[in-house]
């Protein structure tokens, strides 16, 4: 696959069991937050978002929480399932930067069978 | 709708080579963006454009990186000469200026190895 990174952190959960999956930010400023998850030989994808002015918003077997206070961000993924397996990477756009994606790390999520 | 599509999926040269690398956007988006990605640095913005004309290059590492649009349906970066350490996976994503709050959409990437 694309190299994504043998120094990326790494959440290992069993299928069926919820995952979460952090990020930290540093721009107080961002005002607008996107999980991506990266498959092996693939670009990112966009999986779900959310604005400054929210705390959680949900879609479909996933749920992005928003922590202004401490510039905090999460996935949740409910039921993970094997084809959840994937880099996941959280990005933020700063309404006065232009419209340019600043991705963060990224956490290697593996799900056992 | 094909998505964005990038070619060649992978390359090898030999240092002090040109590479070019080619991007097709969707159509109807207005922003074109090229993406590196290594183990070490993560994804990092090289340079980006609007509307055909280039708004932020300072993502570019040298000299020797070089990003044209000369019309909207296409893209290339090209690195002359390439080295060992320009070996990454290169993407290109694209948006349009009311979607951009909806994330960019990546092709699958230019794997290049420079030996």
């Amino acid at each position: 696959g694309e190299s994504v990174g043998l120094h990326l952190p790494t959440l290992s959960v069993q299928e069926g069991d919820n995952s979460i999956i952090n990020c930290a930010y540093s721009n107080s400023a961002s005002d607008y937050f996107i999980w991506y998850k990266q498959e092996s030989g693939k670009g990112p994808q966009f999986i779900i978002d959310i604005r400054s002015n929210m705390d959680k918003r949900q879609g479909q077997r996933v749920t992005v929480l928003l922590n202004k206070t401490v510039k905090h961000l999460s996935l949740q993924i409910a039921a993970t399932q094997p084809g959840d397996s994937a880099v996941y990477f959280c990005a933020e756009i700063e309404n006065n930067a232009g419209n340019m994606l600043t991705f963060g790390g990224g956490t290697r999520l593996m799900v056992k069978p | 709708d094909a998505g964005v599509i990038q070619s060649p999926r992978h390359e090898v040269t030999e240092m002090g080579q040109e590479v070019t690398l080619r991007c097709k956007p969707i159509s109807g988006h207005d922003y074109l963006f090229w993406y590196r990605q290594t183990m070490m640095r993560g994804l990092e913005l090289l340079i980006y454009f609007n509307n055909n004309v280039p708004i932020d290059d300072s993502g570019m590492p040298e000299d020797r990186f070089s990003a044209k649009m000369p019309n909207a349906s296409f893209s290339t970066l090209k690195i002359q000469p390439s080295e060992p350490r320009d070996s990454a996976v290169y993407f290109c994503a694209s948006s349009s200026f009311s979607l951009v709050k909806l994330g960019y959409t990546f092709g699958s990437g230019t794997r290049l190895t420079v030996v």
